[in-house]
C-alpha cells in the first residue's frame, strides 16, 4: 500500500481563487510528520509547510494552510487568493522515524497551474 | 553560497563513463540525503547519512556510491551506470530531528546515452 497518495495528477484554477491540494497517508507510527513542498519548473524542491502528528491546531504559513484531519488520515494544504507564481508540482511528504533512521516519503505530486 | 548547492546541475554521460555529483550545504545541519526523481514517479530516498554516517541505503544498485567526507559535503559516484537511470537527482539537508524540514537543492538533471 502507498503511504502517500495524492490523488489529484493536475488542477487547473483561476487566479485569486482558493485550491486545495489532497493528500491522504498510510502509518502505524503515532509520531509522525507531515510536509508539503513545491517544486517550480526550476527543479528546485522548497519547503512550504509542515505538521506533527501531536499539533493541536492545523498550521499556517502565510497564504498556505494545512487541514490536518488525523481520523480520516489527511493533510490537505490550502492555498488561499492563488496567484500565477503558484504554478508548479506540489509533494505531500510523510516523515517516519524507525530505529532512529528518518525517512521522508514523498506522493507522485499534483501539478497545479494558475489560469490568468 | 547558502542553502544546498549542486553540481553539476547538467550532466550526459556514456554507460561507460564514470563521474560524481557533488552536494554542498551551508546550513550547518547533520544530516544529508540523496534522492532521485524520475519522470512520473515519487521521490525515491537513495542514501542518508547523519554525521557522516550513513544510516540508510534504501536497495540502491551498487552503481552508485555515496561519500560524505564530512557534514557538509556529499557525493554521489556514478559508474557503468544504465539508461533508466536518467533522472534529476536530488540532495537535501536537515537538523535531523523529526520537526525539522529538510532543505533541497536544485538538483543535477542526469542523462544517460
Amino acid at each position: 500500500a502507498q503511504k502517500i497518495t495524492q490523488t489529484q495528477p493536475g488542477m487547473f484554477v483561476q487566479e485569486k481563487e482558493a485550491v486545495t491540494l489532497d493528500c491522504t497517508y498510510d502509518t502505524s507510527d503515532p509520531s509522525y510528520g507531515l510536509f508539503w513542498y513545491k517544486q517550480p519548473s526550476s527543479g528546485e524542491m522548497i519547503f512550504l509547510i509542515y505538521q506533527g502528528s501531536y499539533d493541536q491546531q492545523n498550521a499556517t504559513e502565510g497564504r498556505y494552510s494545512l487541514n490536518f484531519q488525523k481520523a480520516r488520515k489527511s493533510a490537505n494544504l490550502v492555498i488561499s487568493a492563488s496567484q500565477l507564481g503558484d504554478s508548479a508540482m506540489y509533494f505531500c511528504a510523510m516523515r517516519e522515524v524507525n530505529f532512529g533512521n528518518e525517512k521522508l516519503t514523498f506522493g507522485t505530486g499534483t501539478r497545479l497551474t494558475i489560469i490568468p | 553560497e547558502t542553502g544546498v548547492t549542486q553540481t553539476p546541475r547538467h550532466l550526459v554521460m556514456g554507460m561507460t563513463n564514470k563521474k560524481s555529483l557533488k552536494c554542498e550545504q551551508h546550513l550547518g545541519h547533520n544530516a544529508m540525503y540523496w534522492y532521485k526523481q524520475s519522470a512520473k514517479k515519487p521521490l525515491e530516498l537513495m542514501f542518508v547519512y547523519n554525521f557522516k554516517e550513513q544510516t540508510e541505503n534504501n536497495s540502491v544498485p551498487s552503481r552508485f556510491s555515496p561519500e560524505c567526507p564530512n557534514s557538509s559535503h556529499l557525493f554521489l559516484h556514478l559508474h557503468t551506470l544504465q539508461p533508466e537511470d536518467s533522472a534529476l537527482y536530488l540532495c537535501a539537508s536537515s537538523q535531523g530531528s523529526r520537526d525539522n524540514e529538510q532543505f533541497f537543492g536544485p538538483g543535477t538533471r542526469l542523462t544517460v546515452l
